[in-house]
C-alpha cells in the first residue's frame, strides 16, 4: 500500500512555480521521501530525495516540514515540458522494503 | 555516462508463448530492479537483482522470473503469456541494493502487447 496521499491533479501558469504537496503522515524516522516524475509512456525519471533536511538540486527542491509529515516539491519555473505524473514516495524502512512503491501520483499540467 | 537502456523496445507476442526481455544498467550500477506498469495496476515491483542473486520479489505468479550477469546485465522472462501480461515492463538500476537512500534510474521500458 503507498504511504503517501497526493491530489491527483494540478495546474500550473508556464513560467510560475509549481508547488506539488504530498503528506505521508505514518513516515517512520529512517523513511526517505522520494519523488519521480513520469511523461507520457517513458520511464519514471528521478527528481529529488531527502530524509528530514531540504533539499534543491537542478531540477527541484524538497522541503519537508519538521515532523516530516508532509513535504512540498518545487519546480521553481516550470516548463510545458515539465507536464507529467508526479510520484511522491515514502521508501524504506524492514527488510524487504528497498523497492519503490508507487501511487497513482499527481497529474502536472503546465498551461502556456 | 549512458542511461538504463532496454531491449527490445516493443513486443508483440501470442497467448501462451514465452518472452524475454533485457536490461543493462548505467555503467558502475550493481542493483537491477524490474517492475510492471498496466492502466488499471499502475507501477509494481516485479524483482530486485545484486550481484546475480534475486534480493527481493514483488507480488507475481511463478511464471515472472529473472536473472542477472556477471556484468550486471540482467533479463527478465515471463512464460505462457497472457492477455494481462501486455504492459509496459521497466528496468531501473542502482549504485547498490538494499538501501533505501540509494535512488534509481529507470529505462525507456519494452512495451509488450500480447495477443
Amino acid at each position: 500500500d503507498a504511504k503517501t496521499t497526493q491530489p491527483p491533479s494540478m495546474d500550473c501558469a508556464e513560467g510560475r512555480a509549481a508547488n506539488l504537496p504530498c503528506n505521508h503522515s505514518t513516515i517512520s524516522g529512517n523513511e526517505y521521501v522520494y519523488w519521480y516524475r513520469q511523461i507520457h509512456s517513458q520511464g519514471p525519471q528521478y527528481i529529488i530525495h531527502g530524509l528530514k533536511n531540504n533539499e534543491t538540486n537542478e531540477m527541484a527542491s524538497l522541503i519537508i516540514t519538521e515532523d516530516r509529515k508532509s513535504s512540498t516539491l518545487i519546480l521553481p519555473h516550470a516548463t510545458l515540458r515539465d507536464t507529467a505524473v508526479y510520484y511522491c514516495i515514502v521508501r524504506g524502512s524492514g527488510a524487504g522494503s528497498y523497492q519503490l512503491t508507487f501511487g497513482k501520483g499527481t497529474k502536472l499540467s503546465v498551461i502556456p | 555516462k549512458a542511461g538504463v537502456t532496454q531491449t527490445p523496445r516493443y513486443l508483440i507476442k501470442t497467448r501462451g508463448q514465452q518472452v524475454t526481455l533485457s536490461c543493462s544498467p548505467i555503467s558502475g550500477h550493481r542493483s537491477v530492479s524490474w517492475y510492471q506498469q498496466t492502466p488499471g495496476q499502475g507501477l509494481q515491483f516485479l524483482f530486485e537483482y545484486f550481484s546475480e542473486t534475486q534480493r527481493n520479489k514483488g507480488n507475481f505468479p511463478g511464471r515472472f522470473s529473472g536473472r542477472q550477469f556477471s556484468n550486471s546485465r540482467s533479463e527478465m522472462n515471463v512464460s505462457t503469456l497472457e492477455l494481462g501480461d501486455s504492459a509496459l515492463y521497466l528496468c531501473a538500476s542502482s549504485p547498490s541494493a538494499g538501501r533505501w537512500s540509494y535512488e534509481q534510474y529507470f529505462g525507456p521500458g519494452t512495451r509488450l502487447t500480447v495477443t
